[in-house]
């Protein structure tokens, strides 16, 4: 069906380790992927996104990785800190339109950072 | 430049009431998007509006409901209230145009049905 997963549903990274959380989505005719951070309390803050021509985009200690073969997504964090502590999705557009988004949310990973 | 805006923050209602919800999005911005986020189901999409019209709809019931002002200022209503309707709604909104825009959401209602 159309959904998004996540294949660890909790993390935890020593402060200063990279952090990698992974994610698997089905609908292979979705074109935009985005990684949102949710902290207790507030809504979901964007991280990053990617287009389905893409396979790799760098952000500030952020990379997102997409692998449309085996439909994976990955985020990762370079040099985790404690306040990357939060619950991590990511989420596909269903290509409902131009400029138009329905968003698929996966689960959610916790990343827990020890300091 | 503000945020989303939603408001109000908390609510409390009983079985049966209905409960409207409001979402100022941030300037500029002529899509808003609704979502239901649950412990158990996540975070579901229930449906956009752009330019006053209903673009995309979520795979929700009708209790549910929404509209569009010309202001870009979005209202949801949730009619009958169920138990299970207790949940975070949160707004988000975007240009709504193609090319690179955010999708950015609001803090959310959370909504407690007694």
């Amino acid at each position: 069906g159309e959904s998004v997963g996540l294949h660890l549903p909790t993390l935890s990274v020593q402060e200063g380790d990279n952090s990698i959380i992974n994610c698997a989505y089905s609908n292979s005719a979705s074109d935009y992927f985005i990684w949102y951070k949710q902290e207790s309390g507030k809504g979901p803050q964007f991280i990053i996104d990617i287009r389905s021509n893409m396979d790799k985009r760098q952000g500030q200690r952020v990379t997102v990785l997409l692998n449309k073969t085996v439909k994976h997504l990955s985020l990762q964090i370079a040099a985790t800190q404690p306040g990357d502590s939060a619950v991590y999705f990511c989420a596909e557009n269903m290509r409902p339109g131009a400029g138009s988004y329905q968003l698929t949310f996966g689960k959610g990973t916790k990343l827990s950072v020890i300091p | 430049k503000a945020g989303v805006t939603q408001t109000p923050r908390y609510l409390i209602k009983t079985r049966g009431q209905q409960v409207t919800l409001s979402c100022s999005p941030i300037s500029g911005h002529r899509s808003v998007s609704w979502y239901q986020q649950t412990p158990g189901q996540g975070l579901q999409f229930l449906f956009e509006y752009f330019s006053e019209t209903q673009r995309n709809k979520g795979n929700f019931p009708g209790r549910f409901s929404g509209r569009q002002f010309s202001n870009s200022r979005s209202e949801m209503n949730v009619s009958t209230l169920e138990l299970g309707d207790s949940a975070l709604y949160l707004c988000a909104s975007s240009s709504g145009t193609q090319g690179a825009n955010v999708l950015t959401f609001g803090a959310g209602s959370r909504l407690t049905v007694l």
